[in-house]
């Protein structure tokens, strides 16, 4: 068991730009989630998918946000536009079936300068 | 609103110093509460799960106690590793988990 990854870990990006993020679950978690947390506070819930269904999307989530997770397996985590107010980490985490532990990663931290 | 309040957001302690952190929640229909420690840079790591009120978990130093408004994070007798920022997170619905703010933990040698 490896653990939640997240690619890249770090992402420096100009105002105006389109970034993407990728986590790997757990293997055999079905669950999937993806938050973000800014300095000081807790993460905040963003979206979720079951197998490779999205589920829930936080309000959060501006159109400028989309996630996929094609065929239940990795999810990629895209941003377009990108403002100074989405500098943040992003976490990813996952949990198995009939658990409700959430496993996270360990982030990709984003600045957009 | 569903809502999570951890106090101290600080605390420092000397090595075997035990104290307690606190975490009050507001949330209709209690599904779960977690507690995770997470580390500068790094994702938060799973530590327990509570389901009800009474209910303890412990593990190494730390010990999770829930009644039916808060948890507490018991830490007896701290080691400076023991240093990280703690998050309590309750479950809304069916999956999200709604965060408190942390309390970071800093323990001297």
């Amino acid at each position: 068991d490896t653990g939640v990854s997240q690619d890249p870990r770090h992402k420096i990006t100009k105002r105006g730009q389109n970034v993407t993020f990728r986590c790997d679950p757990i293997s055999e978690h079905n669950r999937l989630y993806w938050y973000r947390q800014t300095l000081g506070q807790g993460p905040e819930f963003l979206t979720y998918f079951q197998n490779e269904a999205q589920l829930e999307k936080s309000r959060l989530l501006s159109d400028r946000f989309s996630a996929e997770r094609p065929k239940g397996s990795f999810s990629t985590l895209e941003i377009q536009r990108t403002e100074q107010g989405d500098s943040a980490m992003y976490l990813c985490a996952s949990s198995p079936r009939e658990r409700v532990e959430q496993y996270f990663g360990p982030g990709t931290r984003l600045t957009v300068t | 609103e569903d809502q999570v309040t951890q106090s101290p957001e600080a605390l420092r302690l000397q090595e075997g110093e035990s104290s307690s952190l606190n975490c009050s929640y507001t949330v209709s229909g209690l599904r779960g509460l977690f507690w995770y420690r997470q580390d500068p840079g790094k994702g938060p790591e799973f530590l327990f799960t509570l389901y009800s009120a009474g209910e303890e978990k412990e593990k190494e130093r730390l010990k999770a106690t829930l009644t039916k408004k808060e948890s507490f994070l018991h830490i007896t007798a701290p080691k400076p590793e023991d240093s990280a920022t703690y998050l309590c997170a309750v479950q809304v619905g069916a999956q999200k988990l709604v965060f408190g703010q942390g309390t970071r933990l800093t323990i001297n040698p």
